[in-house]
């Protein structure tokens, strides 16, 4: 079974400042994918960004970019330059390739403050 | 706007009805999920359809079914509804099963209140 962890319920950082949301996740295969969603004050699960787990590049969109540590099974999330839209809550999943479903984190709030 | 559609966008019903929400898929996508979030259990997955046939059952209740018609567009039945269904329920979809085309893309969600 997967599984995974947000250790940071809420964060909050200062516009155009730089924040890392941290999650952890616990897999049995070796293919899976990651992902980062956003989930804005109406409610829309937004994509942000996506790792492929046979990628040792992390992925980039923009200011999003992700610390992927594979043998630490470690999936962060670096916000750079933070605006003020960019508050919501924050989920993490993890996807195994063999499987279907979303497995999701509890969520950090994250709060950008003007 | 992720592409997918669900209606309705909100839902106010009794203990013990029966209530359907419906979604349709980005043009293209095969694949139908449907996720409940909740405050005590957060987001779950319930059950997934691809091309018309069941393809994965998450923790769905016995009270719930889904479909998915020949259009690609689905249906998640729930019956005998009680105050603990209350919840947001997402429909996702994506192009297929496995691969890097298989991302999620997520509806705006139906909110269910049970009274």
């Amino acid at each position: 079974a997967q599984t995974v962890t947000q250790s940071q319920p809420e964060m909050s950082v200062q516009e155009a400042e730089t924040v890392t949301l941290s999650c952890t996740y616990d897999t049995s295969e070796s293919n899976y994918y990651l992902f980062w969603y956003k989930q804005p004050p109406s409610r829309q699960m937004i994509l942000v960004i996506r790792q492929e787990a046979y990628k040792q590049q992390n992925a980039t969109e923009n200011r999003f970019s992700v610390n992927f540590q594979k043998a630490a099974k470690s999936f962060s999330l670096k916000i750079s330059d933070s605006q003020l839209g960019d508050t919501a809550m924050y989920f993490c999943a993890v996807k195994e390739t063999s499987g279907s479903r979303l497995t999701f984190g509890e969520g950090t709030q994250l709060t950008v403050n003007p | 706007d992720s592409g997918v559609t669900q209606t309705p966008k909100h839902l106010i019903t009794a203990t013990g009805q029966r209530v359907t929400l419906r979604c349709s898929p980005r043009s293209g996508d095969l694949s139908v999920y449907w996720y409940q979030q909740s405050l005590d259990q957060g987001l779950q997955f319930l059950i997934q359809y691809y091309n018309g046939e069941e393809r994965a059952k998450g923790n769905i209740l016995e009270r719930f079914s889904a479909q998915q018609f020949p259009d690609l567009h689905s249906e998640l039945n729930l019956s005998s509804l009680e105050l603990g269904d209350s919840a947001l329920y997402f429909c996702a979809s994506s192009v297929g099963i496995t691969g890097s085309t298989d991302t999620q893309y997520f509806g705006p969600g139906t909110r269910l209140t049970v009274l």
